[in-house]
């Protein structure tokens, strides 16, 4: 079974950084996916990890450690467009994407 | 530009009364997928197609279907939609399926079940 774990919501000030962590254990592992979801709308790709280490892409970083079976999502100098469902998502074979339940993040002014 | 099209935005059926949702994409890739995913949950895979070749998930009830007439277009057929099925399905394309490739999404159809 796969079984992907991150927070329920975080609530972070404008300019500041926020951390979203989340925990995977699958049947497989071929890379880790982060999306982020505004409200009614599709999941947009953030950025796709599947060796150890940090990839930063402008304010957006993403983590993953396969050993700990971890990985993290880093958004700093927040901005009010930044408020949003961030997915963790594991690819554990061709066609297979595992979601987790997304992190509700609240940028407040 | 090159995207994944939903339609429509927003859909009401009655208890029992078949729906069809929609999807198209401009981005010729060879994968289509559904997925379903209700308030604060996870997306979960109904199944997929790569060309004409359907794949449906274990779990997915015999209440859904699919169809893929051609490249572009695919739909979700709902033969007797129960209130548990209310949620947003979001359709999603990828190249080839393989496991490193990105997917990219359509904006969803959220149901709604009276």
């Amino acid at each position: 079974g796969q079984n992907i774990d991150q927070p329920t919501e975080m609530t972070a000030t404008e300019g500041a950084i926020v951390q979203i962590n989340c925990t995977y254990q699958t049947s497989g592992f071929n890379g880790l996916f982060w999306y982020q979801q505004h409200a009614g709308e599709a999941p947009t790709f953030l950025s796709y990890n599947v060796l150890d280490g940090l990839e930063e892409k402008g304010r957006f970083s993403s983590f993953l450690s396969r050993s700990k079976g971890y990985s993290y999502l880093l958004l700093k100098e927040l901005q009010m467009k930044d408020s949003a469902s961030y997915l963790c998502a594991v690819s554990s074979g061709d066609y297979k994407l595992s979601f987790g339940a997304g992190t509700t993040v609240t940028v407040r002014a | 530009d090159a995207m994944v099209i939903q339609n429509p935005r927003y859909q009401v059926t009655q208890f029992g009364k078949p729906v069809t949702l929609s999807c198209s994409q401009t981005l010729n890739h060879n994968v289509m997928y559904w997925y379903q995913q209700k308030s604060s949950q996870a997306p979960k895979l109904l199944f997929h197609y790569y060309d004409k070749d359907f794949n449906n998930e274990a779990d997915t009830p015999d209440n859904f279907q699919s169809r893929r007439p051609n490249t572009s277009f695919c739909f979700l057929d709902i033969r007797s939609p129960g209130l548990g099925d209310a949620a947003m399905y979001l359709c999603a394309t990828s190249r080839d399926g393989a496991e490193q490739e990105t997917q990219y999404f359509g904006p969803g159809t959220r149901l709604l079940v009276l």
